[in-house]
């Protein structure tokens, strides 16, 4: 059974630092990968989506890569801000019985960028 | 001005109620879904509709009900059978072409 893993829960990091966002999971069969920030009380909003075949996925100052083989992805936010501060999400869509099954999460890093 | 609604954003139930929690959405998406979210836990599917008149269960569909007989709207009822419906309901839909997941802005449900 598919399991996906983020760590570390929590992170507290000083403005303007890079940071990464570790995502593993247990089974490389997917068809994609999708990391999603969640702001407290609020709903989630889809940040990068990479398909199996792809290696990385960029938007602004968002950097997302995959390793499939090795089960893991990394999101890289550079020059941190405080806007920045919410609770960051990771899904895969597998592939159960050669169709693709529905998104397994990770119970999220929660990122707080102090100023 | 597209996107997903829910409503209401807080809802109250005493035990032995049924509440239906409302999800609307004008990106004219074929599938829409339904997940639960409890502190410190990742989403868990509860419902899912990838077509009008369609839904299939998720991983926690016990004490719950779907129905789909409009593309735009996808209501979930909570029953007296949940033994546990204290919890962050979350709607979302999805786009078939780009397979990104849009979600509305949540439901919390408090039972009293």
């Amino acid at each position: 059974k598919q399991e996906v893993t983020q760590i570390p829960a929590a992170l507290s990091v000083p403005e303007g630092e890079n940071l990464v966002l570790n995502c593993s999971f247990t089974d490389s069969a997917i068809y994609n990968l999708q990391w999603f920030r969640q702001d407290p009380g609020k709903g989630l909003t889809s940040l990068l989506l990479i398909q199996s075949s792809q290696r990385e996925q960029t938007s602004g100052r968002l950097n997302a890569s995959l390793d499939k083989s090795s089960g893991r992805s990394t999101l890289y936010i550079a020059a941190s801000q405080p806007g920045d501060s919410a609770t960051y999400l990771c899904a895969v869509r597998p592939v159960v019985g050669g169709s693709q099954g529905n998104l397994i999460f990770g119970k999220g890093t929660k990122l707080s960028v102090k100023p | 001005d597209g996107g997903i609604t829910q409503s209401p954003k807080y809802l109250f139930r005493k035990e032995g109620q049924n509440v239906t929690l409302s999800c609307e959405q004008n990106l004219n998406h074929d599938a829409m879904y339904w997940y639960r979210q409890d502190p410190g836990q990742g989403l868990r599917l509860i419902y899912y509709s990838q077509i009008v008149n369609d839904f299939q269960k998720g991983d926690i569909a016990e004490g719950y009900s779907v129905s789909r007989e409009k593309k735009e709207s996808f209501p979930l009822t909570v029953t007296s059978a949940q033994k546990n419906p204290t919890a962050f309901y979350l709607c979302a839909s999805s786009d078939q072409y780009t397979d990104t997941q849009y979600f509305g802005p949540g439901t919390r449900l408090t039972v009293l």
